[in-house]
């Protein structure tokens, strides 16, 4: 089974701060990994897929990049709205998501 | 619009079952692989059972094999979860989810139902 390793668990930041997210998968993935957002009590929000991708209607301050088994998200300028939960999703083998991580404010 | 709305989450005891509904609208169910996905309290989310359009192929975590069952009726437009022998490990927020890419990665999700497994 493939295992998605997120890090960090939790980020505080500020509004305005660039902040970058990074998941490690277990093997070779190619570049088959989703991100999704998550609110409280909400249902999770494609953001980006095809590591690089990003989901039509997604603000163009999220990005996503790959170097081998590492896929990194960056919100160039963090906004209120993103306080949220991110997952990274494994499609290379059936479907594993990261253990999330939290964005709080700082 | 798109909308997918989960139903049939409920209190169950320990080895009992339940089957769980999504009913989609918006857009053309028939052509579009559909998922399960479950968050338990406090926790992230497990990818629990994909279906392809024409029901034909089903995939499961193996936690879950052998005693949840994933079905589809495209003429309804409705995905449906049965889940027997329940544990109490199975408590958790269930979505249903609609599959882009042959299922590769999620697009829309549902509001989701609350299943919880006590005695």
């Amino acid at each position: 089974d493939i295992q998605m390793t997120q890090s960090p668990s939790t980020l505080s930041a500020s509004v305005g701060d660039r902040v970058t997210i990074t998941c490690r998968a277990s093997q070779s993935i190619s570049s088959s990994l989703a991100w999704y957002q998550q609110k409280p009590g909400k249902a999770p929000k494609l953001l980006i897929y095809k590591a690089s991708t990003l989901q039509s209607g997604v603000p163009s301050r999220f990005s996503g990049s790959a170097s081998g088994t590492d896929f990194t998200l960056t919100i160039s300028s963090l906004q209120p709205d993103d306080f949220a939960t991110y997952y990274c999703q494994q499609y290379n083998s059936y479907w594993t998501f990261g253990q999330g991580t939290k964005v709080e404010i700082k | 619009e798109v909308q997918l709305v989960e139903s049939g989450g409920d209190l169950v005891q320990p080895g009992g079952s339940l089957r769980l509904s999504c009913a989609a609208s918006g857009f053309t169910f028939g052509n579009y692989w559909m998922i399960w996905v479950r968050q338990a309290p406090g926790k992230g989310l497990e990818w629990m059972a994909n279906i392809k359009p024409d029901g034909s192929e089903k995939y499961y975590v193996d936690s879950v094999r052998g005693r949840f069952t994933v079905s589809r009726d495209n003429a309804r437009s409705s995905l449906h979860l049965q889940m027997n022998s329940l544990r109490a490990e199975d408590t958790a927020v269930y979505y249903c989810a609609r599959g882009l890419s042959s299922a590769h990665y999620f697009d829309y999700w549902g509001q989701g139902t609350l299943v919880t497994v006590s005695s």
